[in-house]
């Protein structure tokens, strides 16, 4: 069975410019989920989405957004880039109800020059 | 606000030794708790986790603890070996359905032969 997978591994930006990471969750989960992991830090929740629709919301601006489809992959979308946006972002999947440990993708390194 | 805490973000262990890895909480609306281990260039995996009714829950070498009047869990790992040489992140969830994780900062934990 296809674990999360992540594309790209690697994203190379400069300051200003949009970048867009993809998201395809295990088989069968509906909640996908997105974490920024900056240098240093713990994993900071991003966004949440379900049956394509965005759940929850964590402590970041607007110009991070997202969206997901109707096979239940998602993006993750972040305009306007800046130099602190620089991280890995972790993708994770897991079944809507009960208490099932979320499953986490590799993880996409954006690098912002 | 770091909810979650890891307040060692080392700790090194010789082999066949137990390992104990700490976390502390402040939101007493967490009602479920996980870990999760992290090897470098990959996305976390889940390892062991526990509810709020429980104080200890046992898989193999690994167990975990919790202390709801402390806000304390911990992770025990008996006999560590040098595979379990990672970064471990300990998560949290709410009480009210919303499914993200709250996570630590990380501890790097090695295992040395």
């Amino acid at each position: 069975e296809a674990g999360v997978t992540q594309s790209p591994t690697h994203l190379i930006k400069t300051r200003g410019q949009q970048a867009t990471l993809r998201c395809s969750p295990i088989s069968g989960h509906t909640s996908v989920y997105w974490y920024q992991q900056a240098l240093g830090l713990g994993l900071q929740f991003l966004l949440w989405y379900d049956e394509g629709e965005e759940r929850n919301r964590g402590n970041f601006p607007p110009r991070f957004s997202g969206r997901q489809f109707p096979n239940y992959s998602s993006e993750l979308n972040v305009n306007a880039l800046e130099l602190e946006d620089s991280a890995l972002y972790l993708c994770a999947s897991s079944f809507r109800t009960g208490r099932t440990e979320a499953f986490f993708g590799q993880g996409t390194r954006l690098t912002v020059v | 606000d770091q909810q979650v805490k890891q307040n060692s973000p080392s700790l090194s262990v010789q082999e066949g030794r137990i390992s104990i890895l700490n976390c502390d909480y402040t939101n007493s609306m967490f009602d479920y708790f996980l870990w999760y281990k992290k090897y470098p260039a990959e996305g976390p995996t889940f390892l062991i986790s526990i509810s709020s009714i429980k104080d200890k829950n046992e898989d193999g070498r690994f167990t975990v603890f919790l202390n709801k009047s402390a806000k304390h869990l911990s992770l025990h790992i008996v006999p560590s070996q040098p595979g379990d040489s990672a970064v471990y992140f300990c998560a949290a969830t709410l009480r009210t359905g919303a499914n993200n994780l709250f996570f630590g900062t990380g501890t790097r934990l090695t295992v040395i032969p």
